[in-house]
């Protein structure tokens, strides 16, 4: 089952900080992030696995409850280089196979 | 640069024909997955190939088909094309099994007319 990402969609203004949230219905296992800029390949940013192992990227960090099972990525001091689509990507069941979101869309404005 | 490569890398094609898309993991991965993108919509999940045997299907249509070759490169196979098919097609790479980062080619850009 797909997890659910929000916002859809959110403008911020350059230096400004967001929060993208993905949360799933199934014990997860792993959570995946990735930006996809327009028509380009997804980009790996951070795994986060169960038990709080966790790997970062520039100024973006993020957060896995496990109770919840849900995700946050947080971006901060937005840059204009942040602009894309993001999606988060979750690992659940014995299957062990990555489900994606719908993405969230980021505009970084001057 | 990922390290996985596509080929082509545009694709333009009429309805009810066949083409074959190629997927070259990064060095070292033994597995290779399939994703299709339609136009700003998100990820869809393929198919799975892990050293030559597949592990997992997603929403692959019949008229769709993939193998991986003991080299490990991998091709995604679509016949009776339809309008409906053109869409980005990515392939992945991981080291091991779906737990693990997957890394993205550039995609296939697929055009139906």
């Amino acid at each position: 089952q797909q997890p659910v990402q929000s916002p859809q969609a959110v403008i911020l203004r350059e230096g400004e900080d967001a929060v993208i949230n993905c949360s799933s219905s199934k014990a997860l296992y792993s959570v995946h992030w990735y930006r996809q800029k327009h028509g380009e390949a997804p980009v790996f940013l951070m795994i986060l696995l169960k038990g709080g192992e966790q790997k970062g990227h520039e100024k973006i960090s993020a957060s896995f409850n496990e109770k919840k099972q849900q995700s946050s990525l947080y971006l901060t001091a937005s840059q204009l280089s942040y602009s894309g689509t993001y999606f988060c990507g979750t690992v659940s069941g014995s299957a062990r196979q990555l489900t994606f979101g719908s993405g969230t869309q980021l505009t970084v404005l001057p | 640069d990922s390290g996985v490569t596509q080929t082509p890398k545009h694709l333009i094609t009429a309805t009810g024909q066949r083409v074959t898309l190629r997927c070259s993991p990064r060095s070292g991965d033994l597995s290779v997955y399939w994703y299709q993108q339609s136009l700003d919509q998100g990820l869809q999940f393929l198919i799975h190939y892990y050293n030559g045997e597949e592990r997992a299907k997603g929403n692959i249509l019949e008229r769709f088909s993939a193998q991986q070759f003991p080299d490990l490169h991998s091709e995604l196979n679509l016949s009776s094309l339809e309008l409906g098919d053109s869409a980005l097609y990515f392939c992945a790479s991981s080291v091991l099994l779906g737990t693990d980062t997957q890394y993205f080619g550039p995609g296939t850009r697929l055009t139906v007319l």
